[in-house]
C-alpha cells in the first residue's frame, strides 16, 4: 500500500480566513513534504519533515505552517492568503528522508485544490 | 538554475507513435524518478531508478537511466489516448541535498 490521503480534496477561502490542509500516511515512512503546484508547472517544494522535525523550510511565507503530530499526520495552517496562493497543494511521504542513502521515493497524495478570493 | 533540463515540454502526437522524453543534468543523483500526473490530480509514481545504466520496462514504457546518474529518458511504445498526462522526471540530488523536478512535458495523444 502506497497511499497518502488529503483532505479536503477542494477548499476555497476568502483572505481573513483560517484553515487547514491534512495529509496522512500509514506506510511507516519517515520523511513527509509539502508541494504548491501552478497549472502546468512542476510542484515546488515548500516543507520537509524529518522523523517529525522540521528540516527544510523553503524560505516559504508565515502565512502558511506546517505542523507534523505524529509521523502519520501532517498538516499545514494557512491564514491571511492571497489570492496568488490559490494552486494545487500536494503532499508526499517517502520511506526515508532526502539523501539518507536509503529509500527516498517520494510518493504524493491526490493534493488539495485551494482557490482563496 | 533549473538543476534538471526536461525535453521537450510538450507533445503531441496521433496515437499509435512513438516517443522519447529526456530528462538531463549536470548534476549527479542518487536516484531518479518518473511520475505521471493528470489535471487536478497528484503525480503517480511509474518508476524509480537507481543504478547508473539502468534500464526498467513498465508495459509499453522504457526508463534508461545514464551511465554517469545525470540523465534519463522515458521511452514509449505506440502511445495511446490514456497516455496523456504531465510527465515529470524527479531526482535525489546529492550537491543540493534535497530532490528537485524538471519542468514536465505535457503529453497529448490524439486517437
Amino acid at each position: 500500500d502506497t497511499e497518502v490521503t488529503q483532505t479536503p480534496k477542494h477548499l476555497v477561502m476568502g483572505m481573513t480566513n483560517k484553515k487547514s490542509l491534512k495529509c496522512e500516511q500509514h506506510m511507516g515512512h519517515r520523511a513527509m513534504y509539502w508541494y504548491k503546484q501552478k497549472a502546468k508547472k512542476p510542484p515546488e517544494l515548500m516543507f520537509v519533515y524529518s522523523y517529525e522535525k522540521l528540516s527544510i523550510n523553503e524560505s516559504v511565507p508565515s502565512r502558511f505552517s506546517p505542523e507534523c503530530p505524529n509521523s502519520s499526520l501532517l498538516n499545514l495552517h494557512l491564514h491571511a492568503l492571497q489570492p496568488e496562493d490559490s494552486a494545487l497543494y500536494l503532499c508526499a511521504s517517502s520511506q526515508d528522508p532526502p539523501l539518507a542513502g536509503g529509500h527516498e521515493t517520494q510518493y504524493f497524495g491526490p493534493g488539495t485544490r485551494l482557490l482563496v478570493l | 538554475t533549473q538543476l534538471l533540463e526536461q525535453s521537450p515540454q510538450f507533445l503531441s502526437i496521433q496515437e499509435g507513435e512513438n516517443l522519447t522524453v529526456y530528462c538531463n543534468s549536470s548534476s549527479v543523483f542518487s536516484s531518479l524518478q518518473w511520475y505521471r500526473q493528470e489535471p487536478g490530480e497528484g503525480p503517480v509514481l511509474l518508476v524509480t531508478v537507481v543504478t547508473g545504466g539502468e534500464v526498467k520496462k513498465l508495459k509499453r514504457l522504457t526508463f534508461q537511466f545514464g551511465d554517469a546518474r545525470k540523465d534519463s529518458s522515458l521511452h514509449i511504445t505506440a502511445a495511446q489516448p490514456g497516455d496523456t498526462g504531465l510527465y515529470l522526471c524527479a531526482g535525489e540530488d546529492v550537491n543540493a541535498g534535497k530532490s528537485t523536478f524538471g519542468d514536465g512535458t505535457t503529453l497529448t495523444v490524439k486517437p
